[in-house]
């Protein structure tokens, strides 16, 4: 079993439609990422949360430790939103060590 | 100020041989971890460097190493590769130990194994 499970697996929108991916874990975390990879690979990390609630611009990520459960949303969608979005777990006190989920691919049609 | 910068780009091995990722880190950051991505296992922990110490080790076989040298740089190494080891490799880096220290990725290294 995957420590992290993330949903849904693929998502396709319309552009300006509000999006959600939901991340659910079952360890005990020091903190949350969301990562987010476009095609050619490279990985921009979104968020880092470890409490509470982070906007920037039009993403929102929240998290709730209790329910070990964190969502990522796109308000106003657009193509250019299309990516994969990983959720990673931080485990433990140590630096780098992450448990990933399998990723969301989005895919935002004009 | 430059990103994470992994070399090279893409890399086609040949089964049986060995390889060597680098991964420069951003200027200043002591921390380097390495990840494999495949399509079948999605993204693997490998190791994680600081002050040139291993501190933590995935689940890999002892086929794959890596080190880290006093300006941070940092490779990784795969002997006596095998098909599976078709991956892209990536490296990320921090500026310290602190949890919530942003963490930095590269671009990776694309690895097939022929």
């Amino acid at each position: 079993k995957n420590e992290v499970e993330q949903s849904p697996q693929n998502l396709t929108a319309q552009e300006g439609e509000f999006i959600t991916i939901n991340c659910s874990y079952s360890v005990g975390i020091s903190a949350l990422h969301w990562l987010q990879q476009h095609p050619g690979g490279g990985i921009v990390s979104l968020f880092m949360l470890s409490s509470g609630k982070k906007k920037h611009g039009r993403l929102i990520a929240t998290i709730n430790i209790q329910e070990k459960h964190s969502s990522l949303h796109i308000t106003a969608s657009h193509p250019r939103d299309s990516a994969v979005y990983i959720c990673a777990v931080l485990v433990g006190s140590t630096l780098g060590r992450l448990y990933f989920g399998r990723g969301t691919q989005l895919t935002v049609w004009p | 100020k430059a990103g994470v910068t992994q070399t090279p780009r893409y890399l086609i091995k040949t089964r049986g041989q060995q390889v060597t990722l680098s991964c420069s880190p951003i200027s200043g950051h002591r921390s380097v971890s390495w990840y494999q991505q495949t399509p079948g296992q999605g993204l693997q922990f490998l190791f994680e460097y600081f002050s040139e110490t291993q501190r933590n080790k995935g689940n890999f076989p002892g086929r794959f190493s890596g080190r880290q040298f006093s300006n941070s740089r940092s490779e990784m190494n795969v002997s006596t590769l095998e098909l599976g080891d078709s991956a892209l490799y990536l490296c990320a880096s921090k500026k310290d130990s602190y949890v919530n220290s942003p963490l930095h990725f590269g671009n990776g290294t694309r690895l097939t194994v022929t």
